[in-house]
């Protein structure tokens, strides 16, 4: 089956730097990739999301870039805030199976 | 409209017990999927049901099953519960069209002693 793998594992910035989390995945049938943020003791809630038809997608200070040859996409925060501290998971998912395969999680700390 | 609900928010149960978990998902959405979350180990598929069937089953062993009712309402059973299943228990539901966004509950923190 499909195995995410996701890095760092923890990442502290100032605030106002950027932080980049990447992911690999292996099955080059996945096709769909969404990004969630979990604050402590609450539900993960989706940020981002990208097709395998489209490169890089960009919403405010969050974007996602995706090499489908590489298989490998990665979440960039830009002009990062306290707020934005949390963990974020990856995940991919293959259309024909309706299954999603999370990476482990990276908890992402902004100092102010 | 409303979000996915999980009851109950919090148990404790002993080792050798048994637990049912429920779910109900967002108001037309006919896929509902369980997620184990441990701390280190992200979250791990457990299963998918849609329209009352099983679709996707995840590398669990035997004692987690689930069933999804008429109204898409789910419920995960978790027998002979063992120390290593203390963990949040997530659900998440869809329209369960291909590619569509999941949309998680709070969550169960279920407690083994």
């Amino acid at each position: 089956g499909e195995n995410v793998e996701q890095h760092p594992s923890t990442l502290s910035v100032q605030e106002g730097d950027s932080a980049v989390i990447k992911c690999t995945y292996s099955d080059s049938a996945s096709n769909y990739f969404p990004w969630y943020k979990q604050e402590l003791g609450k539900r993960p809630q989706l940020i981002i999301d990208i097709r395998s038809n489209v490169g890089e997608k960009k919403d405010q200070r969050i974007a996602v870039t995706l090499n489908k040859t590489a298989k490998h996409f990665s979440l960039h925060i830009t002009e990062t805030q306290p707020e934005d501290s949390a963990v974020y998971f990856c995940a991919a998912s293959i259309n024909s199976r309706n299954q999603f395969y999370f990476g482990t999680g990276t908890s992402l700390t902004v100092i102010p | 409209k409303a979000g996915v609900t999980q009851t109950p928010r919090y148990l404790i149960k002993t080792r050798g017990q048994q637990v049912t978990l429920s779910c109900s998902p967002i108001s037309g959405h006919r896929s509902v999927s369980w997620y184990q979350q441990t701390p280190g180990q992200g979250l791990q598929f457990l299963f998918e049901y849609f329209s009352e069937t099983q679709r996707n089953k995840g590398n669990f062993p035997g004692r987690f099953s689930g069933r999804q009712f008429s109204n898409s309402r789910s419920e995960m059973n978790v027998s002979t519960l063992e120390l290593g299943d203390s963990a949040l228990y997530l659900c998440a539901s869809r329209t369960g069209e291909l590619g569509n966004e999941q949309f998680f509950g709070p969550g169960t923190r279920l407690t083994v002693l």
